[in-house]
């Protein structure tokens, strides 16, 4: 089953405009990653952020994690037609399996 | 490209059919998992090896599903007698466990229509 809840679900924004994506997650986690996916395709890693850490950059995404919320939020700034695809965070657990439990997701477009 | 590659990238097959999928990881990668998605989902973890062991499967994974991974390279998931709730898309994905992040690459997926 799925662990996280992503909201919101779809997203409309225009060229430019910053994109704020949360995700929630249940249980314990070691890390917690974002993933871009463009229809049909797999997906891309966009950033980790580990269980110790509050807040991580890369070039124009910034995720925070609260772990006492169990929640985190990745935001897009200065949107990009390219930025359109889904997003979804995923999770760890606190196991040492590695296996990785993902949100439903959040559908972004951006319109030029 | 992440260098995780899949083949075939899409497959349609008849309700009953066996179908076979193959998955070839980053070299280097001790650790290959499988996932399920369907449309307007999130991926759902399927099974995972670390080298040519396979250390866990989920509960998704009925007797009908197999995957193997021979000598801790390539990996095949093998699906007998599909059933048209078998459709989804299918995702492998490695990773290096003993790195910092231990982040998982995933490849373009095999697309399965069952009809």
């Amino acid at each position: 089953s799925q662990q996280g809840e992503e909201d919101p679900q779809a997203l409309s924004i225009q060229e430019g405009e910053n994109a704020t994506m949360n995700c929630s997650y249940k249980t314990s986690i070691n890390n917690l990653q974002w993933y871009r996916q463009n229809s049909g395709r797999g997906l891309v890693h966009l950033i980790l952020i580990r269980s110790n850490e509050r807040e991580k950059h890369s070039g124009r995404l910034r995720v925070t994690l609260d772990t006492s919320k169990k929640s985190s939020s990745l935001l897009i700034t200065a949107s990009r037609a390219a930025d359109t695809a889904s997003y979804f965070c995923a999770t760890d657990g606190s196991g040492n399996t590695g296996k990785l439990i993902f949100g439903q997701g959040t559908t972004l477009q951006v319109k030029p | 490209d992440t260098g995780v590659s899949q083949d075939p990238r899409h497959k349609i097959t008849k309700r009953g059919q066996n179908v076979t999928f193959r998955c070839d990881p980053i070299s280097e990668h001790n650790r290959l998992y499988w996932y399920r998605q369907t449309l307007g989902q999130g991926p759902e973890f399927l099974t995972y090896f670390q080298n040519e062991a396979q250390l866990e499967k989920s509960r998704l994974l009925s007797d009908r599903f197999s995957a193997e991974r021979p000598k801790g390279s390539f990996s095949t998931l093998e699906i007998q007698r599909t059933e048209q709730g078998d459709s989804a898309m299918y995702l492998c994905a490695s990773s290096f466990r003993g790195s910092s992040t231990d982040t998982q690459y995933f490849g373009p997926g095999t697309r399965l229509t069952v009809l």
